[in-house]
């Protein structure tokens, strides 16, 4: 069955910086996108970035472009989050997400979630 | 970027009623969109992608309706476990983003 773990989580100092991994099995892992979504305490869903199933195309939510950088090592099945500069409105339970593809049209959607891993950005 | 609003962004139902939410995005995004359900402490889970299809497993008294710009998830028959935020998301920007949630608490 399809599996996301997150890890690296933990209490960072503001201006310091973090590694998020996401371990994938359960599927081809190179032939998916990619994405990591946040959600602060209490807060809504934030999408943070994609990257595409070979790694060419990245995007990032403009909360987080140039501090952070998603990557990903298909012969490790694991994707990752660099975070660097962090903020204290940056602290969020971090998720990754699989995204399908809707065969008849109609976009991509994220069919699967790891369970998250909290950051916390804090002095 | 594609802003998404959804309303209520909360609401009080008893179980048995008929709750409908309602997404709108800042500018057309064809059939590009999704529902999720969350449940406290844990990942959300979809219900509804491109805009009216029913995931696997999900139960039929959800469903989703709207093309363009404006968009709605029905829940027929409200029941115990059907207690939540919701949330709508686009696709059709390479910048995804969801609308803020709505919850539905009981009455």
């Amino acid at each position: 069955q399809v599996q996301l773990v997150e890890s690296g989580g933990g209490v960072v100092q503001p201006g310091r910086s973090l590694r998020l991994s996401c371990a994938a099995s359960g599927f081809t892992f190179s032939f998916y996108g990619m994405h990591w979504v946040r959600q602060a305490p209490g807060k809504g869903l934030e999408w943070v970035a994609v990257i595409w199933y070979d790694g060419n195309k990245k995007y990032y939510a403009d909360s987080v472009k140039g501090r952070f950088t998603i990557s990903r090592d298909n012969s490790k099945n694991t994707l990752y989050l660099q975070m660097n500069s962090l903020r204290a409105e940056d602290t969020a339970v971090y998720y990754c997400a699989r995204d399908d593809e809707v065969v008849a049209g109609g976009g991509y959607y994220f069919d699967y979630w790891g369970q998250g891993t909290l950051v916390t950005v804090s002095s | 970027d594609i802003q998404m609003t959804q309303s209520p962004s909360s609401l009080s139902a008893s179980v048995g009623d008929r709750v409908t939410i309602t997404c709108r995005a800042s500018q057309n995004i064809n059939n590009y969109l999704n529902w999720y359900q969350q449940k406290p402490g844990k990942a959300p889970k979809v219900l509804i992608y491109a805009a009216s299809s029913l995931q696997s497993g999900v139960p039929s008294r959800f469903s989703g309706s709207g093309s363009g710009a404006d968009f709605t998830l029905t829940i027929t028959s409200l029941q115990p476990e059907d207690f939540a935020t919701y949330y709508c998301q686009q696709s059709y920007s390479p910048f995804w983003t969801f609308g803020q949630g709505t919850k539905v608490e009981i009455k």
